[in-house]
């Protein structure tokens, strides 16, 4: 199994351009999220999607757009980039325990993202 | 607002010895926590999962404590290795899921 990838590795942008940042998942996860991290401020939520067909804001959503796609997609798109948006981007994705009620995410391997 | 705290301030020790980070939070009362290493340029990983009805838990060399009425989760790593050092994050669970600014360990040989 892959786990969870992301495509690209690295961007670079220009103010004012768009792109989408792509994930997938090949473990049957029902929930997805996408976070940020920047130095010093650790790991914060943009959006998630609880199931196929739903998605939610986090903390931080503004200047963000999502779209699952079907299970195993969830793109964050990025309508007109900021310096404000350089930062590095995850995506994750869990599963509930069944009787548990807990879940543990599995992470990607992060985009690096520069906004000129 | 819901706050996890984690001591921004790197922690180095000496190989052998044991680390401990802490992990407090705020206006909140998780039913469980968890706890993740992430290294350079990579995503976090998943190491252990401490229930709020839990009082410990351990795996090998890693012991996590909750104690709900200090807010408040321990990290212990035992017999500290080179290959210990990374930085530690906490995070509780659920859909709005939060995480701490992570601790930076530092173990020298």
């Amino acid at each position: 199994n892959a786990g969870v990838t992301q495509t690209p590795k690295f961007q670079v942008l220009k103010t004012g351009q768009s792109m989408t940042l792509q994930c997938a998942q090949d473990m049957n996860h029902n929930s997805m999220y996408w976070y940020r991290q920047d130095p010093g401020m650790g790991l914060r939520l943009i959006y998630y999607s609880a199931s196929e067909g739903t998605t939610d804001k986090g903390e931080v959503p503004n200047g963000y757009n999502v779209s699952r796609l079907n299970k195993r997609e969830f793109s964050l798109r990025l309508e007109s980039a900021a310096p404000s948006q350089t930062s590095v981007y995850f995506c994750a994705s869990s599963r509930i325990i069944p009787g548990q009620g807990t879940d543990t995410q599995y992470f990607g391997p992060g985009t690096r993202l520069t906004v000129l | 607002s819901q706050k996890i705290e984690q001591n921004s301030e790197a922690l180095n020790i000496q190989e052998g010895k044991t680390a401990t980070l802490t992990c407090n939070y705020t206006n909140y009362s998780p039913a469980y926590l968890q706890w993740y290493r992430q290294d350079p340029g990579r995503g976090p990983v998943f190491l252990l999962l401490i229930r709020e009805n839990e009082k410990e838990k351990r795996k090998e060399r890693l012991k996590v404590t909750f104690d709900t009425t200090l807010k408040q989760s321990l990290f212990h790593i035992t017999a500290s290795q080179p290959a210990d050092s990374a930085t530690y994050l906490c995070h509780t669970g659920g859909f709005k899921t939060i995480f701490g600014a992570g601790t930076r360990l530092f173990v020298k040989a």
